[in-house]
């Protein structure tokens, strides 16, 4: 069975500081992964994506992502971070053909 | 247009009633999904579909039913409704593997 695991329910910073969210995932060989963040009422974007190659990748607005194998995580940093960046960040992984979600961070951003 | 739409967008109805969400996709994406969205539970897979005629449960099926005849809709119907089913359920559409998935805007479902 694969799953996907954000440890950290909320987390609030200030704007300019730097952002690290938390992704641990189990799945039976390399996973597909993904970012999405969500803004308040609204459906969900993607923000990067990991399948092969270079570990550490870089998406949309600023964020990245670092794949760790050896610690089966993905986590999402940004160096710093604006007040539009607050918002729902879910992890997900692609396998057995289905798309597994984590439970979701939500960030706040205080000025 | 283009893209993944769900119908309708805010939906109330009546403990044991049978009701039907709509997911339509124009990208001919062969993998389909269903979450529920609820406070502290994040995304659950209730339902997936990586092509026509073909269905398999997620996370949380129990109460719910799919059918994928084409490629391009992926209804989801509450066999008889109850308050637990209450939530927000998104529908989803990718080509698989590495690629984005897409989401619909989401329906808002409140069974009294």
């Amino acid at each position: 069975a694969q799953s996907v695991t954000q440890p950290d329910i909320h987390i609030t910073v200030s704007e300019g500081a730097s952002l690290e969210l938390r992704c641990n995932y189990s799945y039976g060989a390399t996973p597909y992964l993904f970012w999405y963040v969500q803004s308040p009422g609204q459906g969900l974007q993607l923000l990067l994506k990991y399948f092969s190659g270079d570990t550490l990748v870089q998406g949309i607005k600023g964020f990245e992502a670092e794949f760790k194998r050896s610690q089966s995580s993905f986590n999402l940093r940004k160096p710093s971070v604006h007040w539009s960046d607050a918002a729902e960040y879910f992890c997900a992984l692609f396998g057995n053909e289905k798309l597994t979600f984590g439970t979701g961070t939500r960030l706040t951003i205080i000025p | 247009d283009a893209g993944i739409t769900q119908s309708p967008r805010y939906k109330i109805t009546e403990t044991g009633r049978q009701v039907t969400l709509m997911c339509h996709q124009t990208w001919s994406h062969s993998y389909m999904f269903w979450y529920r969205q609820d406070l502290g539970h994040g995304l659950r897979l209730i339902y997936y579909s990586a092509a026509a005629d073909i269905t398999d449960k997620g996370e949380v099926p129990d109460g719910y039913v799919v059918s994928r005849s084409k490629t391009e809709n992926f209804p989801l119907t509450l066999e008889s409704a109850t308050r637990s089913q209450t939530s927000v359920y998104f529908c989803a559409s990718s080509v698989g593997g590495r690629a984005e998935a897409f989401f619909g805007q989401g329906t808002r479902l409140t069974v009294v």
